[in-house]
């Protein structure tokens, strides 16, 4: 695997699931983050870790929870999410952002 | 707050032309970056702009960057339709480090033949 990958590529939830969504980054970046972009608001930052540090937290609803056990690995935890929360999730990494950061190809995420 | 704007939002044209889209960002920032995104796709880095004045180009695509002016361009010489995309510019929150990016609502571009 090279880049940045993510898993599901696809979910459905009912709005009392609980699931979670997997970023994994093979480039020995130091940096990960989160972003949803949705039809309805522009690319919106979630959350960034650095050095597996959580250092922003964009007024996101506890019912996201985002977890980074090393630097290589980041997971977004979901439960009891509402239909508005539908989107594309996407994870990025970056070697802090001297070159940018590079996206994973998403979790399209709908919930019923 | 940072804010990005981008314009114009949605624009056709046809192979061959010119044309530019402007980003203007609210706060200092050194840095942009510019990516593509095609339809169900992701994000694709295209420049990397880390300085006053930087002028990047690949193809048929050239972003600049004046911090001065908060004003950044992507200039599309040419055009072809494998261009069409979504086009987005994004700026860091805070210059730092490990910074979230802010993103523009992007530029929908269609080229047609």
């Amino acid at each position: 695997e090279t880049g940045v990958t993510q898993t599901p590529r696809h979910l459905v939830m009912g709005m009392t699931n609980k699931k979670s969504l997997k970023c994994e980054q093979h480039l020995g970046h130091n940096a990960m983050y989160w972003y949803k972009q949705s039809a309805k608001k522009p690319l919106e930052l979630m959350f960034v870790y650095s050095l597996e540090e959580r250092v922003e937290n964009n007024s996101v609803p506890s019912r996201f929870s985002p977890e980074c056990p090393n630097s290589s690995h980041l997971f977004l935890h979901l439960h009891t999410l509402q239909p508005e929360d539908s989107a594309l999730y996407l994870c990025a990494s970056s070697q802090w952002l001297v070159r940018g950061q590079f996206f994973g190809p998403g979790t399209r995420l709908t919930v019923l | 707050e940072l804010k990005v704007e981008q314009n114009p939002l949605f624009l056709s044209m046809q192979e061959g032309k010119n044309y530019t889209i402007y980003c203007n960002y609210s706060t200092t920032s050194d840095r942009l970056y510019w990516y593509r995104q095609d339809p169900g796709k992701s994000l694709e880095s295209l420049f990397v702009l880390l300085s006053n004045g930087a002028v990047k180009q690949e193809g048929r695509l050239m972003a600049s960057l004046d911090t001065k002016a908060r004003l950044s361009t992507l200039h599309i010489t040419a055009a072809v339709h494998d261009l069409s995309a979504t086009y987005f510019c994004a700026v860091p929150y805070s210059g730092g480090g490990a910074d979230g990016l802010t993103f523009g609502k992007g530029t929908h571009l269609i080229i047609q033949p």
